[in-house]
């Protein structure tokens, strides 16, 4: 079955870059019917979507508006993974960082149905 | 703020049902499929709802979903222990061009 593995440090300093990695089993990053995604949860925020990279004929990327100038999300067809970055953190982007696989023309729709474990990430110095 | 707003909290005796509500605007739930995720302390969500009202495989047919115009909600009847999660709705804004969440409604089963 498809599952998510997630990676990355779990503290990084502001004004840094935070950067996650996601890697992917029984599905590929280069699926046509998938869009990877990373969405991510704090107490004050809730769950907040950051954005997608998907393959369609191109690599086709989507950021949300609150975070668009700082964040890419990249995927690595070599190593069937996707990673985030986010640059500039501040203590408000202290949260629960979740990847997730995205369903585009699927009889689910277009849910959220694979979900990474989380990874509680903490800007601080 | 969340975009789409649920109460905070709700509460149901055991088999008994419950039901829970979302609501938004027309560029999201009035324009676009709704998706419920039920989220169990210290996991990651999991899809329970999607396009309104469709169950996934292997999600009880004790919950259901519904909508109308730009609300929507989520019924869980025969309620049981092991139902007290946290609940959130999602749905595509077009005018974000983005996904949209509700602040999650914190179910407990007295």
């Amino acid at each position: 079955q498809v599952q998510l593995q997630q990676s990355g440090p779990r503290l990084v300093k502001p004004s840094q870059t935070l950067s996650l990695t996601c890697a992917i089993s029984g599905d590929s990053v280069s699926s046509n019917s998938s869009a990877w995604t990373w969405i991510r949860q704090s107490p004050s925020r809730g769950l907040e979507w950051l954005g997608r990279t998907a393959y369609r004929f191109t690599w086709q990327n989507d950021y949300a508006v609150s975070v668009e100038s700082r964040i890419t999300i990249d995927p690595d067809t070599s190593k069937n993974q996707f990673s985030l970055h986010l640059k500039s953190v501040t203590p408000e982007d202290t949260a629960v960082y979740y990847c997730a696989r995205g369903l585009i023309a699927s009889t689910l729709g277009a849910a959220f149905d694979i979900w990474g474990q989380g990874t509680m990430v903490t800007v601080s110095s | 703020q969340s975009v789409l707003t649920q109460a905070p909290s709700a509460s149901g005796t055991p088999g008994l049902r419950v039901t829970m509500s979302c609501s938004g605007s027309n560029s999201n739930i009035g324009d676009n499929y709704v998706y419920w995720y039920q989220q169990l302390p210290g996991t990651a969500p999991k899809l329970l709802i999607y396009r309104d009202s469709q169950r996934p495989s292997g999600v009880p047919d004790r919950f259901s979903g519904s909508k109308s115009g730009t609300s929507a909600s989520l019924a869980i009847s025969g309620l049981r222990s092991e139902d007290e999660a946290d609940f959130y709705c999602a749905s595509w804004d077009d005018s974000l061009s983005g996904w949209v969440f509700g602040g999650g409604t914190k179910l407990t089963v007295l």
